[in-house]
């Protein structure tokens, strides 16, 4: 089983909202990713959990927040966002160097 | 000069085509390499993953990496209409980092169109 699963696949958004991404996955991978990614542009790394410890793309503003429940989880918070956050955002795993694997994305837009 | 090169395209061909898809980088430190294949507003899919140089053959296609050249390719024999979607190559390195985990750095991606 090489799948990731994101939930939910559409959310639509107030500036005003909190909501939240959901990740799984059975891998038993040890690192988790979130991605941003804008219409015909390539997968924008916000943050990495490896081995359950936080990394984080400096340049991701505090209003995107993750947490990791655990090895198999991924969870992105979101409150106040921007219409120019809209875009889809992408979960993927992997043992490390190796190939990632992703999901198939959640598109978000803040209206 | 950017870290990986590659051409957007787009690029269209008859169905049944040979399809070549190209990526060049800089950094010689790369070791893992990985083409991914992304429809239209969905996640990408891993296709083919190649440690080092050489050739991987999975069906129809075809992953090389030249490492002297810093020069990778996915071959995609007797294309399919279903094979429309953008093309995404990746590629990382032990001891490249971001934030503490191996960084994946990712070509612009190519749009492929096989016409019926």
């Amino acid at each position: 089983d090489t799948e990731v699963t994101q939930t939910p696949k559409h959310l639509v958004m107030g500036m005003t909202n909190k909501k939240s991404l959901k990740c799984e996955q059975h891998m038993g991978h040890r690192a988790m990713y979130w991605y941003k990614q804008k219409a015909k542009k390539p997968p924008e790394l916000m943050f990495v959990y490896s081995y359950e410890k936080l990394s984080i793309n400096e340049s991701v503003p505090s209003r995107f927040s993750p947490e990791c429940p655990n090895s198999s989880l991924l969870n992105l918070h979101l409150h106040a966002l921007q219409p120019e956050d809209s875009a889809l955002y992408l979960c993927a795993s992997s043992w490390g160097v190796s190939e990632a694997f992703f999901g198939q994305g959640t598109r978000l837009t803040v209206v | 000069q950017k870290e990986v090169e590659q051409d957007p395209g787009p690029l269209s061909v008859p169905e049944g085509a040979i399809v070549s898809l190209n990526c060049t980088y800089s950094n010689s430190a790369f070791q893992y390499f990985m083409w991914y294949r992304q429809y239209s507003r969905k996640g990408p899919e891993l296709l083919m993953y190649t440690y080092s140089s050489g050739n991987k053959e999975d069906g129809r296609f075809t992953a090389q990496v030249d490492k002297s050249s810093k020069y990778i390719s996915l071959f995609i024999r007797d294309s399919q209409p279903s094979d429309s979607a953008t093309y995404l190559c990746a590629m990382s390195a032990e001891g490249l980092t971001q934030g503490g985990s191996e960084k994946l750095v990712f070509g612009k991606g190519t749009k492929l169109t096989v016409n019926p």
